[in-house]
């Protein structure tokens, strides 16, 4: 069935470091990978996306990798900030089913 | 507030009772979609529609839920027999085209208690 694995659960780093997140997928299908960020009581936003077509994609701080063969896929972000602090989400959709399948989540904790 | 909203906000309901749930996406978007969340997990697809036509549904759906986007504005989500299980925070989203890379916005969700 459809599956996307995310890791880490949490990730704590200091102000300025870099953090990484991971997810695999199990549909070879998925032809777009979203990353979404949740802060505390409000609703997930989007942040980045990638479609399968492409290998790397960067805005500002942030930037995700795709490898399609090895299906996963990675959220870099540069230069963390506290304000970087909330739970991401990974998700892999494919145009055949038309719907998303999300990570579990990563809480990311930056301390200035 | 021209984002996705939801309402209501909050519900608290007895085990056993029905429950309807409103979304109201952003003007002309046509994909509306449905998830569930509970806490320290991302959201869950339950289903979505294009229009007014419910295109995919999530196997893992009890036939207790149901949903429906009659004029393909607002679309309504509703629980029978409600379970504590079935307590989560609802979501709904909205899309603008008629592809998956389109960008969903989320709404505030509304948060289900079951006692």
């Amino acid at each position: 069935g459809e599956n996307v694995e995310q890791h880490p659960s949490t990730l704590s780093v200091q102000e300025g470091d870099s953090a990484v997140i991971k997810c695999t997928y199990s549909d070879s299908a998925s032809n777009y990978f979203p990353w979404y960020k949740q802060e505390l009581g409000k609703r997930p936003q989007l942040i980045i996306d990638i479609r399968s077509n492409v290998g790397e994609k960067k805005d500002q701080r942030i930037a995700v990798t795709l490898n399609k063969t090895a299906k996963h896929f990675s959220l870099h972000i540069t230069e963390t900030q506290p304000e970087d602090s909330a739970v991401y989400f990974c998700a892999g959709g494919s145009s055949n089913t038309g719907k998303l399948i999300f990570g579990q989540g990563t809480t990311l904790q930056v301390k200035p | 507030d021209t984002g996705v909203s939801q309402n209501p906000r909050h519900k608290i309901t007895k085990r056993g009772q029905n429950v309807t749930f409103r979304c109201d996406p952003i003007s002309e978007h046509n994909r509306l979609y449905w998830y569930r969340q509970t806490l320290g997990q991302g959201p869950e697809f339950l289903t979505y529609f294009q229009n007014e036509a419910q295109l995919e549904k999530s196997r893992l759906l009890s036939d207790r839920f149901s949903a429906e986007r009659p004029k393909g504005s607002f679309s309504t989500l509703e629980i029978q027999r409600t379970e504590q299980g079935d307590s989560a925070m609802y979501l709904c989203a909205s899309s603008p085209g008629t592809s998956i890379t389109d960008t969903q916005y989320f709404g505030p969700g509304t948060r289900l208690t079951v006692l």
